[in-house]
């Protein structure tokens, strides 16, 4: 089984709507990270949580909201999907306590926004 | 803010040797992390360092320079699968956050042409 998972893998949405992109990890680490990847831009990170009362925005959070539902699960919702959100979504989890503080990546969700 | 840059496609041969370079502009370095992504995959961890100097890794190795803001990574015996982009991703101080984060490079697209 994989240590990190997100659902859906796949979703097509239309403008307005509000959807949610789920991570689940199975490694015990208590940092988890949304980042976003387009085409030419790399990957940037939108929001990270360091343990289950702790939120901190990214470089990119206008747009997006999250939510730390408990150690191994970290969600992140779009309010209001717009297209410029198309993009390629990754969970990551890193445990500072094994150190490097190495980031682990999940399998990633391909979001369109029509 | 912080400025990374490395090469945006390389061609190689099979079998050969290829080196991939990151430079890169931050204060509070705490940190350089190789990923290697295949097309449409998570990014995998190939590596780190932290002090000046090579780290080996079978096929892979990776150099640091901290003084010139200079890392690269090196790769030999080439096969087809390493066909993949590249990332390159400094951890340093995040303004205001008063922690570390993960900066990426925008990746290099390595082709391995037999």
């Amino acid at each position: 089984d994989a240590d990190v998972t997100q659902t859906p893998r796949n979703r097509i949405t239309k403008t307005g709507k509000r959807i949610m992109l789920e991570c689940s990890q199975t490694k015990g680490h208590d940092r988890m990270y949304w980042y976003r990847q387009d085409p030419g831009l790399g990957l940037r990170l939108i929001y990270y949580s360091f343990d289950v009362k702790d939120i901190n925005k990214g470089e990119i959070s206008d747009g997006y909201s999250v939510s730390r539902q408990a150690q191994a699960k970290f969600s992140l919702s779009l309010e209001s999907a717009i297209p410029n959100q198309t993009a390629l979504y990754f969970c990551a989890t890193s445990d500072p306590r094994q150190g490097t503080d190495t980031q682990y990546f999940g399998p990633g969700t391909r979001l369109t926004v029509l | 803010g912080q400025n990374i840059d490395q090469p945006t496609e390389m061609t190689a041969t099979e079998g050969a040797i290829v080196q991939i370079n990151c430079t890169y502009q931050t204060s509070g370095f705490n940190g350089l992390f190789w990923y290697q992504q295949h097309a449409g995959e998570a990014p995998t961890f190939l590596s780190y360092n932290v002090l000046d100097g090579l780290e080996e890794k079978g096929r892979f190795s990776s150099f640091l320079s901290r003084s010139k803001g200079y890392s690269y990574l090196h790769l030999k015996e080439l096969q087809m699968k390493d066909s993949a982009s590249y990332l390159c991703a400094v951890r340093a101080t995040y303004s205001g956050a008063g922690s570390y984060q993960l900066t990426f490079g925008k990746g290099t697209k390595l082709s391995v042409i037999p």
